[in-house]
């Protein structure tokens, strides 16, 4: 197991247009999380999986964005009607529990024009 | 509303010597603590942690410091290497007792940069 795997690496997309990002964590760990960091900034929490279950959602969270888990596995998180603002770094970490620390993918930059 | 800070965005210090990273909190719900350190283009990866319950800990040449009172912590790298030169992100979160939320907060990140 490499680690956790963030597809695109990179996406620009055009304002209203929707994007669907995909996590795959490490196999072992249940706990899923999907951050958002812009520049200067340090990580935002957005939402928390555990197995397939959405336990926890970020008020940046909003109706236009959702996230799925099923079968408690990979996971995907979409934008709808994509704005600038939502232009950033969206990262996907997982863990077998908060004391392990948690593992982070490398990321998908997204840029909105 | 910051609840974790880090007020310095850049550090620079010799190799060898000591490298001394601060973060501030504010929420007295945090009840354990994690610091990252990240490379331009890579997601943040975990250096060390340390719960509420202890004022240091210890993992080879990173050593974490608590004091719950201040609301501080700090990171200490000895002796400092130019591998260590990255951003490093205080994170916290309320959730270690298992009666808070599981997500951290992070701070906004400081650049260490080692000398040679």
């Amino acid at each position: 197991d490499t680690g956790v795997s963030q597809d695109p690496r990179h996406k620009i997309t055009k304002r209203g247009q929707n994007v669907t990002f995909r996590c795959d964590p490490i196999s072992e760990h249940n706990r899923l999380y999907w951050y958002r960091q812009t520049l200067g900034q340090g990580p935002e929490f957005l939402t928390y999986f555990q197995n397939e279950a959405q336990l926890e959602k970020s008020r940046l969270l909003s109706d236009r964005f959702s996230a799925e888990r099923p079968k408690g596995s990979f996971s995907t998180l979409e934008i709808q009607r994509t704005e600038q603002g939502d232009s950033a770094m969206y990262l996907c970490a997982s863990s077998r529990s908060l004391g392990d620390g948690y593992t982070f993918g490398s990321g998908t930059r997204l840029t909105v024009v | 509303d910051q609840q974790v800070k880090q007020n310095s965005p850049s550090l620079s210090v010799q190799e060898g010597r000591i490298s001394i990273l601060n973060c501030d909190y504010t929420n007295s719900m945090f009840d354990y603590f994690l610091w990252y350190k990240k490379y331009p283009a890579e997601g943040p990866t975990f250096l060390i942690s340390i719960s509420s319950i202890k004022d240091k800990n210890e993992d080879g040449r990173f050593t974490v410091f608590l004091n719950k009172s201040a609301k501080h912590l700090s990171l200490h790298i000895v002796p400092s290497q130019p591998g260590d030169s990255a951003v490093y992100f205080c994170a916290a979160s309320a959730g270690y007792s298992g009666g808070g939320a599981d997500g951290l907060t992070f701070g906004k990140g400081t650049h260490l940069i080692i000398q040679p």
